[in-house]
């Protein structure tokens, strides 16, 4: 089964600060990993999808990496902003169809 | 373009009812799924709907049920609710073709109270 981790739980940073937020999962055997940003009791947006083949994507100041090798992503924030705070969390399929989400981390940026 | 939607929006129940929640996919996309979020976790995958035909479950008993319609729109059912029920869920859609290649759109989710 697989196991999907997201470090830190949470995180606090000052705007302005560029910031990097980790996922790591166990079966490197993925077709592809999405980032999703989730409001307080809101639905997920999503953020950005990388397919297997790819190593990066990027849209506007969000710029995330896959090394499937060895079992990780990083989603990096440029420049956060206040509005930018929310929860992230990453997500997996497996070859069945079923996606593994990690718990999430919860990115506060402070004025 | 409409996106995911999901109704109601917020629910109450007491245990040992049923409950349907509804969710009709984003425009052009025929595969639905069904996610679990309890507060402070990420979702759990419930099942997913493909061509009216559950093609993947998750770890969660049968009192969890589903349906998708020719439309391609889909219902969530619960029996015999337990306390534990009480959650955030979520829907979400992707695109024709359906692998699991393909990126999710989520709608807004229902939350679902279990007194």
């Amino acid at each position: 089964k697989q196991e999907v981790t997201q470090i830190p739980a949470a995180l606090s940073v000052p705007e302005g600060e560029n910031l990097v937020l980790n996922c790591s999962f166990t079966d490197s055997a993925i077709y592809n990993l999405q980032w999703f940003r989730q409001d307080p009791g809101k639905g997920l947006t999503s953020l950005l999808l990388i397919q297997s083949s790819q190593r990066e994507q990027t849209s506007g100041r969000l710029n995330a990496s896959l090394d499937k090798s060895s079992g990780r992503s990083t989603l990096y924030i440029a420049a956060s902003q206040p509005g930018d705070s929310a929860t992230y969390l990453c997500a997996v399929p497996n070859t069945g169809n079923q996606f593994y989400f990690g718990t999430g981390t919860s990115l506060t940026v402070i004025p | 373009d409409a996106g995911v939607t999901q109704s109601p929006t917020h629910l109450i129940k007491t245990r040992g009812q049923q409950v349907t929640l509804r969710c009709s996919p984003k425009s052009g996309h025929d595969t639905v799924s069904w996610y679990q979020q309890a507060l402070g976790q990420g979702p759990q995958f419930i099942f997913q709907y493909y061509e009216e035909e559950e093609r993947q479950r998750g770890n969660f008993p049968d009192r969890f049920s589903g349906h998708q319609f020719p439309n391609y729109s889909s219902e969530l059912n619960v029996n015999a609710l337990l306390l534990g029920d009480s959650a955030l869920y979520l829907c979400a859609s992707s695109f024709p073709g359906a692998s699991s290649y393909n990126e999710q759109f989520f709608g807004p989710g229902t939350r679902l109270t279990v007194l």
